[in-house]
């Protein structure tokens, strides 16, 4: 299957600052990126999808503020948690899905660990 | 997008095969049934899935009921590296929903004994 990569894989910051999360699609194009965050024994939880070259849609409850999502290339999305702070502790994954009419094609990055102290 | 029902957890013995129920009695005509899995501290994996028909490839099957309320992914041989939380998802893919999203419920947390 395609590959997803995301950068950084782990990140420890202190609380008040901004932290970039990158997600790039290596092999193909990606029309649409999808962000999720995971807590501890939880399930995903999708946060925005995000379309290259248009605004990115947030789900119900989620800071479009706190959570900026930038999809500039067809190949990259990026992921900015402003002020971060502890409760923003998390596993934040990125999956990108092959464009139609190939739907059912998605695929999944390896994930960004993020503490806040 | 339509929910499905899964069990908490299960286990299974080395190299036996393993069945994995997903219950959605509220599908919709144009819903895939797709799978994946997550090994612990990495992202999902694809695993596989199906429409209407039972489907096979390298890694699973997935055996689809007559009226698509319930589906089985099936493990032929189950190893130690197939402990994961499996989940079970429906997909819109129709051009109106724009190919829809995956919204992960609970899963299965597959544990595999020696």
């Amino acid at each position: 299957g395609a590959v997803v990569s995301q950068h950084p894989s782990r990140v420890i910051c202190k609380s008040g600052t901004s932290v970039k999360i990158e997600c790039r699609s290596l092999d193909f194009q990606a029309t649409t990126m999808f962000w999720y965050r995971q807590f501890p024994k939880q399930s995903l939880m999708l946060m925005a999808t995000s379309n290259e070259g248009s605004k990115a849609t947030y789900e119900q409850g989620v800071e479009k503020d706190k959570f900026l999502i930038n999809h500039a290339s067809l190949t990259l999305s990026t992921l900015t948690v402003t002020s971060a702070h502890p409760e923003d502790s998390s596993f934040y994954i990125c999956s990108a899905r092959v464009p139609y009419p190939s739907y059912n094609e998605q695929f999944f990055g390896p994930g960004t660990r993020l503490t806040v102290l | 997008d339509a929910k499905t029902t899964q069990p908490n957890s299960m286990e299974s013995n080395e190299e036996e095969p393993v069945h994995l129920p997903c219950n959605h009695s509220t599908i919709s005509g144009t819903d895939y049934i797709h799978w994946y899995r997550q090994l612990p501290s990495q992202g999902p994996e694809y695993v596989i899935h199906g429409l209407t028909s039972n489907v096979n490839n390298r890694m699973a099957s997935l055996a689809i009921a007559e009226d698509r309320k319930s589906s089985t992914l099936i493990l032929h041989r189950a190893t130690l590296r197939d402990a994961a939380v499996y989940y079970c998802i429906l997909r819109d893919v129709s051009i109106y929903n724009q190919g829809g999203k995956l919204i992960f419920g609970q899963g299965t947390e597959l544990s595999v004994k020696p």
